[in-house]
């Protein structure tokens, strides 16, 4: 059974670092062809993709937000974090991570919210 | 940037035929892909790859693709069915990057 749950801190300041983790269960990120991506929802809005990474280690970041976004895997923990610097209110939203296979973006996650207020 | 465009509405009663649009210039060239989403929920995968359907969706799901626009079509619409939909797709630029559309709410009369 496929599931991944995001967690991190529900509430950051204006200009501080967002960390965010992917935990999942049910497949690996070494297997050819596995991916994971995040994706962003602000409130009443439509989604929004951020980055992914693969199996290979490849990287790849939205064109709008690549200077402020680093993803990485953990694939011994079953993990994957985003980071995002330079928090502003236009980030506040619920994130989500999925497992896409075979270019499929089959399973998210419940999504976690993220409120930038100071 | 690349985008992909949508209706932000499309209401149909019990029982009719829905069909959401999804226009985008790469679409001929890259996969679609369309979730449902109902408030407060995570999106759920109802079609893959132009017009695959995942196990578990209802066939009453199904998707097409035509030059530069896909369409989500929904027969015989249930009350459930009413929610957000979301295409999604890749930019052709070979960048790898996603695109989402904008939305569209579908409205059961």
């Amino acid at each position: 059974q496929v599931t991944l749950r995001e967690s991190g801190p529900a509430l950051v300041k204006p200009t501080q670092t967002l960390t965010l983790t992917c935990t999942f269960s049910g497949f690996s990120l070494s297997t050819s062809g596995m991916c994971v991506s995040w994706i962003r929802q602000p409130p009443g809005k439509a989604l929004e993709w951020l980055a992914l990474i693969d199996w290979d280690d490849d990287k790849y970041y939205s064109t709008s937000l690549k200077t402020r976004l680093t993803i990485s895997k953990d694939t011994s923990k079953n993990q994957v974090v985003l980071t995002m610097t330079n928090m502003d209110p236009v980030d506040t939203a619920t994130y989500y991570c999925a497992r896409i296979r075979d270019q499929t973006p089959d399973y998210w996650g419940q999504g976690t919210l993220v409120t930038v207020s100071s | 940037s690349y985008e992909l465009t949508q209706p932000p509405s499309v209401s149909v009663s019990p029982g009719q035929t829905a069909r959401i649009t999804c226009s985008g210039d790469a679409l001929p060239k890259q996969y679609a892909y369309w979730y449902q989403q109902k408030p407060g929920q995570a999106p759920v995968l109802v079609i893959y790859k132009d017009s695959e359907r995942p196990s578990g969706i209802p066939e009453r799901f199904s998707g097409s693709s035509s030059g530069t626009t896909v369409t989500l079509t929904i027969s015989g619409v249930q009350a459930e069915d009413e929610a957000d939909y979301y295409c999604q797709s890749a930019d052709s630029s070979g960048t790898y990057g996603w695109v989402f559309g904008g939305g569209t709410k579908l409205t059961v009369l």
